[in-house]
């Protein structure tokens, strides 16, 4: 059973610097069905970025999204005060046959 | 406009069974590889997969609730029902409904607002 372990718990950094967060997977994710959510308090999560590396509709581009295999990343290049949150990666395909990894909290320093 | 809206009780009592109501509008849930999942949320935790259909009627569940969910879709109403039974206390959360697309990786591309569902006697 795939599980999905997201690094750091926190992201303690300032408007400006870049964001770098972690998802790794137990085994392969299946066909590259890796995705990343956006999630404000008191909101519904918001599609980032789906089969590892395409930005969804609306989403700028200072959001990036990278990875295979067991490995992945979603880069913030540049933090906007509006990017602080909490963000999730989800996989697609491998039993069971979806997962969401337990968030990163992105938060301002 | 793609919308979804979560609709159902807002308190159920342990042991009962949980009726949950996705109203989908600005789709059709007839239309090609495109379908709506159920995903969950205890307060102050993370997400969790429950359950999701395609247009095509396929089903799937979570493997550790896979003996208590069942969800089926009401085309003509534009509906997705999730039942839950046996409800506890720790299946206090907030249900989200939202649509996939194979054209967006079988992602959840848009969200309901979400329901809060209290477990309690």
């Amino acid at each position: 059973e795939i599980v999905l372990t997201q690094s750091p718990g926190t992201l303690s950094l300032s408007p400006g610097e870049r964001a770098t967060l972690s998802c790794r997977a137990s085994q392969s994710v299946s066909s590259s069905y890796l995705a990343w959510y956006q999630q404000k308090p008191g909101q519904a999560p918001r599609l980032l970025i789906y089969a590892v590396s395409s930005r969804a509709t609306g989403i700028p581009d200072r959001f990036s999204g990278s990875g295979s295999g067991t490995d992945f990343t979603l880069t913030i290049s540049r933090l906007e005060p509006e990017d602080f949150a909490v963000y999730y990666c989800q996989q697609y395909g491998s039993s069971p046959l979806r997962t969401f990894g337990q968030g990163t909290k992105v938060e301002i320093k | 406009q793609v919308t979804l809206k979560e609709s159902g009780p807002v308190l159920v009592k342990p042991t009962e069974t949980l009726t949950l109501t996705c109203t989908v509008s600005g789709f059709s849930l007839n239309n090609g590889r495109m379908g709506v999942g159920w995903i969950r949320q205890p307060p102050g935790k993370a997400l969790e997969w429950l359950a999701h259909i395609f247009s095509n009627d396929e089903k799937s569940y979570s493997t550790s609730l896979k003996s208590r969910l069942t969800i089926s879709k009401d085309t003509s109403k534009s509906q997705v029902v999730l039942t839950m039974t046996n409800m506890d206390p720790v299946d206090t959360a907030t249900y989200y409904c939202a649509r996939f697309d194979f054209w967006s990786g079988f992602a959840f591309d848009y969200w309901g607002q979400g329901t809060l569902v209290t477990v309690s006697s």
